[in-house]
């Protein structure tokens, strides 16, 4: 099974920051990387597929990059709504495997 | 809109059964893969299975493998989970899922609210 390590865990940022978050492969995923962002007591909700492209109808100040083994989820100009936590997933090979979440507290 | 409304969770004792259902609406159902997620109390994210639209393609993750049955009924536009010899690693919140586009396998793009399920004596 392809393994996801996200880092950091968690992180405390301010309204209006930028904040990165990294999400690595234990192998090759090309670009079939999603991004989902969970709030707390809800479903999930896809931001990011195929490594950078933006879902219909989420801020555009969430954007996605990365190919290979190494990803990144940025969000510009953080907001209070932002305080979520946020899982990336491989899709390239079965099983589908998410990483373990980043916790985004708005401080 | 797409909904996914599952039902079916609840408490049920070590080595017993339960099958989920979730009822789609909002798009054609029979075209596009779902899936199964799951999440333990206070843990991650875990996809557990998938079939595709024309049920042509199964596939389960090892921790469920010969306990867990993904099916579908396209006439009645549903998606069923039947879930055998439950043990307590099996407690968490099950999401019935959709596929982003018709032919995504791999990208969720849609999500149930989810059915909780305890596995307990």
């Amino acid at each position: 099974d392809i393994q996801m390590t996200q880092s950091p865990s968690s992180l405390s940022a301010s309204v209006g920051d930028r904040i990165t978050i990294t999400c690595r492969a234990s192998q090759t995923i090309v670009n079939y990387l999603s991004w989902y962002q969970q709030r707390p007591g809800k479903a999930p909700n896809l931001l990011i597929y195929m490594a950078s492209s933006l879902q219909s109808g989420v801020p555009s100040r969430f954007s996605g990059s990365g190919s290979g083994t190494v990803f990144t989820l940025t969000i510009n100009n953080l907001q209070p709504e932002d305080s979520a936590t946020y899982y990336c997933q491989q899709g390239n090979t079965i099983p589908l495997t998410f990483g373990g979440g980043t916790t985004v507290e708005i401080k | 809109d797409v909904q996914l409304v599952e039902s079916g969770g609840g408490l049920v004792q070590p080595g017993g059964s339960l099958r989920l259902s979730c009822t789609a609406s909002g798009f054609p159902f029979s075209s596009y893969w779902m899936h199964w997620v799951r999440q333990a109390p206070g843990k991650g994210l875990l996809w557990v299975s998938r079939i595709k639209g024309d049920e042509s393609i199964i596939n389960h993750a090892d921790s469920v493998r010969g306990r867990f049955t993904i099916s579908r009924d396209n006439a009645k536009s549903t998606l069923y989970l039947q879930m055998n010899s439950l043990g307590a690693e099996d407690t968490a919140v099950y999401y019935c899922a959709r596929g982003l586009f018709d032919y995504s396998g791999s990208t969720i793009g849609w999500w149930g609210r989810g059915t909780p399920v305890t596995v307990s004596s």
